[in-house]
């Protein structure tokens, strides 16, 4: 079935710093690809989204691009402050998949000032 | 617009008392719905999922039970609470089309104490 692997947390970086989180899935046909955010004690919330091969979604300064290839869709931003301090999912939809939304392990993000 | 309500926000409830969660959209039709489950500092775990009423999936077999009497709401139950079911509980609902995202409630913090 579809899975998707992202990159083991805790993630620590310091202001202004490059972000990625790793993101690579298994998947049967084309689904469309997703980032989520949850800020402490919250829900999550759609980050970003991208819903074909070489689509790059983007939102808040955060992009990530939609790799058929190496099947991957890697979560980047250029500059983090201390307010994208969260835990990041990567998912799939629930396609081809009778109904089952699939996440990622979770990254937790802490950006220190 | 589509909007879900899920309450209570925090409960703290003693072993072997039951327990009912509950959850319902607003604004859309047979959407599927979901309750995931985070224990802390941990990812999210799929408890149970819906893609119309009375049909349920179970992901993993434990002492909680999810029913969907209406098309849009949602409820989870526990006749007996352990300890272990202590988390966070989350529910979610994406659209009838299966490539599209999903949109999350506020979440529950349940301690069994």
């Amino acid at each position: 079935g579809n899975s998707v692997t992202q990159m083991e947390g805790p993630v620590t970086l310091s202001e202004e710093a490059f972000l990625t989180i790793n993101c690579t899935y298994t998947a049967t046909g084309y689904p469309s690809l997703f980032w989520y955010v949850q800020y402490p004690g919250e829900g999550l919330q759609l980050l970003l989204k991208a819903t074909k091969a070489d689509d790059k979604g983007s939102n808040k300064g955060f992009e990530a691009t939609y790799r058929k290839e190496t099947t991957s869709f890697h979560l980047e931003k250029g500059s983090v402050q201390v307010s994208d301090s969260a835990v990041y999912f990567c998912a799939l939809p629930p396609y081809n998949q009778g109904g089952k939304l699939i996440f990622g392990q979770g990254t937790e993000l802490s950006v220190k000032p | 617009s589509q909007t879900i309500h899920q309450w209570p926000a925090t409960l703290v409830q003693p072993v072997g008392s039951p327990l009912s969660l509950e959850c319902t959209v607003e604004g859309t039709s047979n959407p599927n719905l979901y309750w995931y489950r985070q224990a802390a500092g941990r990812g999210l775990q799929l408890l149970f999922y819906s893609v119309g009423i009375g049909q349920i999936s179970s992901e993993v077999p434990q002492n909680l039970s999810a029913s969907r009497p209406q098309d849009r709401q949602f409820i989870l139950s526990s006749k007996k609470l352990l300890l272990s079911d202590s988390g966070f509980y989350l529910c979610a609902w994406s659209g009838l089309h299966m490539n599209t995202e999903a949109f999350f409630g506020q979440g529950t913090r349940l301690t069994v104490v």
